[in-house]
């Protein structure tokens, strides 16, 4: 693997489900990213993470919790979600956060659908 | 509070035509500004970080430019393989990280 993964790529769910998003990045980097990219709306960053400390929450819900483990792993855990949390859930890393200065690398994203 | 707008919304060339993508942008204090292009179905791929104001940097038939008020993306002689859509963003000295909602083009042979 290469890049920045995701898994899974399609997600669909009901509003009381559980599920969590992965993110895995092969780069070496020690920050990454979370972003919500809804139809006709631009890409919002939601969590910041470097070095697995969490440095950036752009008032997230508290239906969305991240969790860091190491460096190379994120992940999004969802619960209670609501229909207008449906959207591409895009991950990035960068070599680190440096005031968000550093070209970031992408996922392909996961299309989440909630029902 | 940063805002970026990007103009136009949707921007249908023939093979060869030059034009320019605008985004202006309201920030208190920018840090840098940057240009990402986004294909259908994967993420967004960095191009550019721009840091001030009068600043260019090239890429193969792209360039982009700097004011204190607003940054061009100019394509010169475009290819079909350039239709995409073309997001830009800034962050500021508070470390936000905002981006604009991007203009779509469409490159036809």
């Amino acid at each position: 693997e290469t890049g920045v993964t995701q898994t899974p790529r399609h997600l669909v769910m009901g509003m009381t489900n559980k599920k969590s998003l992965k993110c895995e990045q092969h780069l070496g980097h020690n920050a990454m990213y979370w972003y919500k990219q809804s139809a006709k709306k631009p890409l919002e960053l939601m969590f910041v993470y470097s070095l697995e400390e969490r440095v950036e929450n752009n008032s997230v819900p508290s239906r969305f919790s991240p969790e860091c483990p190491n460096s190379s792993h994120l992940f999004l855990h969802l619960h209670t979600l609501q229909p207008e949390d449906s959207a591409l859930y895009l991950c990035a890393s960068s070599q680190d956060s440096s005031g968000m200065l550093n070209e970031q690398f992408f996922g392909p994203g996961t299309r989440l659908t909630v029902l | 509070e940063d805002q970026v707008t990007q103009s136009p919304e949707a921007l249908r060339l023939q093979e060869g035509e030059s034009s320019s993508l605008n985004c202006s942008y309201t920030v208190s204090g920018l840090r840098g500004l940057f240009w990402y292009r986004q294909d259908p179905g994967k993420g967004p791929e960095f191009l550019f970080t721009l840091y001030s104001a009068g600043e260019e940097k090239e890429k193969e038939r792209l360039k982009a430019t700097l004011t204190k008020k607003e940054s061009f993306l100019h394509i010169t002689a475009p290819k079909p393989e350039d239709s995409a859509t073309y997001l830009c963003a800034v962050t500021d000295y508070g470390q936000n990280f905002v981006f604009g909602p991007g203009t779509r083009l469409s490159v036809l042979p």
